[in-house]
């Protein structure tokens, strides 16, 4: 499977922007980009996925670089909610997820 | 929010006993799946289902079994529970398979003594 590489954490304030960075430059012609995300001591909830093109949602935006070997989460006004483990996985079309270590991010107020 | 029941939430057993624990969804999808997680390791797949019956084996299977005899039900057995089994356990489930989101239960967290 094309793995994913994430940093292990991250910053923020409340209210600013976040960008949650992937790098996942084996990733295949068929694989689409998964983003899930895990608040503390609660199972993973899903946040968005893409193939190519940009995607937006009510939680976050996914921007996808040009030649698909990065991604971003975009969480547009970080609150304290959002803080949680966010995992980037990539999906070639099989029905199971693989995930990874992720990236912890903090919220300050 | 999906409707996912996973119990026992919580449960300490000890060494050599069986366990089992159960996943219960209400959205009649098609795929179900056990994962658990351990400091160090996220979160790894145990067994999945595709269907009644039709279970397949995931990246952490040995010493675990599975049965899925009606659509809403989903059961991971521990024949003779180790202290190395002892973790959180999530359910999840999906409409289809691909790229249909998972959605997951709130976890189990299971003690071996």
């Amino acid at each position: 499977d094309a793995k994913t590489t994430q940093p292990n954490s991250m910053e923020s304030n409340e209210e600013e922007p976040v960008h949650l960075p992937c790098n996942h430059s084996t990733i295949s012609g068929t694989d689409y980009i998964h983003w899930y995300r895990q608040l503390p001591s609660q199972g993973p909830e899903y946040v968005i996925h893409g193939l190519t093109s940009n995607v937006n949602n009510r939680m976050a935006s996914l921007a996808i670089a040009e030649d698909r070997k990065s991604s971003t989460l975009i969480l547009h006004r970080a609150t304290l909610r959002d803080a949680a483990v966010y995992y980037c996985i990539l999906n070639s079309g099989y029905s199971t997820l693989t995930f990874g270590k992720g990236t912890m991010l903090l919220v300050s107020p | 929010d999906a409707g996912i029941t996973q119990s026992p939430r919580h449960k300490v057993t000890e060494t050599g006993t069986p366990v089992t624990l159960r996943c219960h969804q209400t959205e009649n999808h098609r795929y179900m799946y056990w994962y658990r997680q351990d400091p160090g390791h996220g979160l790894r797949l145990i067994h999945y289902s595709y269907g009644v019956k039709d279970t397949d084996k995931g990246e952490v299977s040995d010493g675990y079994s599975v049965s899925r005899s009606k659509t809403e039900d989903f059961l991971l057995t521990l024949e003779s529970a180790t202290s190395s089994q002892t973790s959180v356990y999530f359910c999840a489930i999906s409409e289809a398979a691909g790229n249909q989101p998972q959605h997951f239960g709130d976890g189990t967290r299971l003690s071996i003594l």
